[in-house]
């Protein structure tokens, strides 16, 4: 079946620093992915659907400039967060539909980034 | 409006009995699809079922199953003989026509406790 691969699994960073997550779609296309935050107990929450070749489309309230999104090829969608705070620690995680198939279809997830900045 | 309401937070279950855990749906299109997915404490999204809007018949993959009541709106996962390793995050799911490329709109879970 399809599979989504997500690196790494978790992070724990210094205050400042950016953090690279990236999400792969392994044995299909996928032309959107979608990148959720999710904190403790809770939803998952949508953070910006990730277009192939063009720019990401964020939800209200979340900030382009904090997390940047790039979507290069087919297979990969990559997530910085850029000068990480203690505040954007949370669970990541990324997802992505094979196009190609019946709608039916279901979101394959990676298994999440945990994301700690101390 | 929400689009997906779960409305227990938290169920309880022992070993080898059944659980409903509920579902609800808010949306004007006549075509759309319902998804149920388990998230363990690891964190890891696990698809369980599928229904679509028009299927006749309830979905049902092994131990699972989806009590579709379109009228209703509502999309109840049931578990027979429920096992440990079945507590876990549960959420409920849809995408309908308002989805854009098929983006999900998530419930806010139920957490699912198997005792021995």
């Amino acid at each position: 079946g399809a599979v989504v691969s997500q690196h790494p699994s978790r992070v724990i960073c210094k205050s400042g620093t950016s953090v690279k997550i990236e999400c792969r779609s392994l044995d299909f296309q996928a032309t959107t992915m979608f990148w959720y935050r999710q904190f403790p107990k809770q939803s998952l929450m949508l953070m910006a659907t990730s277009n192939e070749g063009s720019k990401a489309t964020y939800e209200q309230g979340v900030e382009k400039d904090k997390f940047l999104i790039n979507h290069a090829s087919l297979t990969l969608s990559t997530l910085t967060v850029t000068s990480a705070h203690p505040e954007d620690s949370s669970f990541y995680i990324c997802s992505a539909r094979d196009l190609g198939r019946h709608s039916n279809q279901p979101q394959h997830f990676g298994d999440g980034t945990r994301l700690s900045i101390l | 409006a929400q689009k997906i309401t779960q409305t227990q937070p938290g169920m309880f279950v022992q070993e080898k009995e059944a659980v409903t855990l509920d579902c609800t749906y808010d949306t004007s299109d006549q075509s759309y699809g319902l998804f149920w997915y388990k998230q363990p404490s690891s964190g890891e999204m696990i698809f369980l079922i599928y229904q679509g809007s028009y299927d006749e018949q309830n979905a049902t993959e092994g131990r699972y199953s989806l009590n579709f009541q379109k009228a209703r709106k509502s999309a109840n996962l049931v578990i027979s003989a429920s096992q440990l390793g079945d507590s876990a995050m549960y959420f409920c799911a849809m995408r309908d026509r308002g989805s854009t490329l098929g983006r999900l709109y998530f419930g806010r879970g139920t957490q699912l406790t198997v005792w021995p």
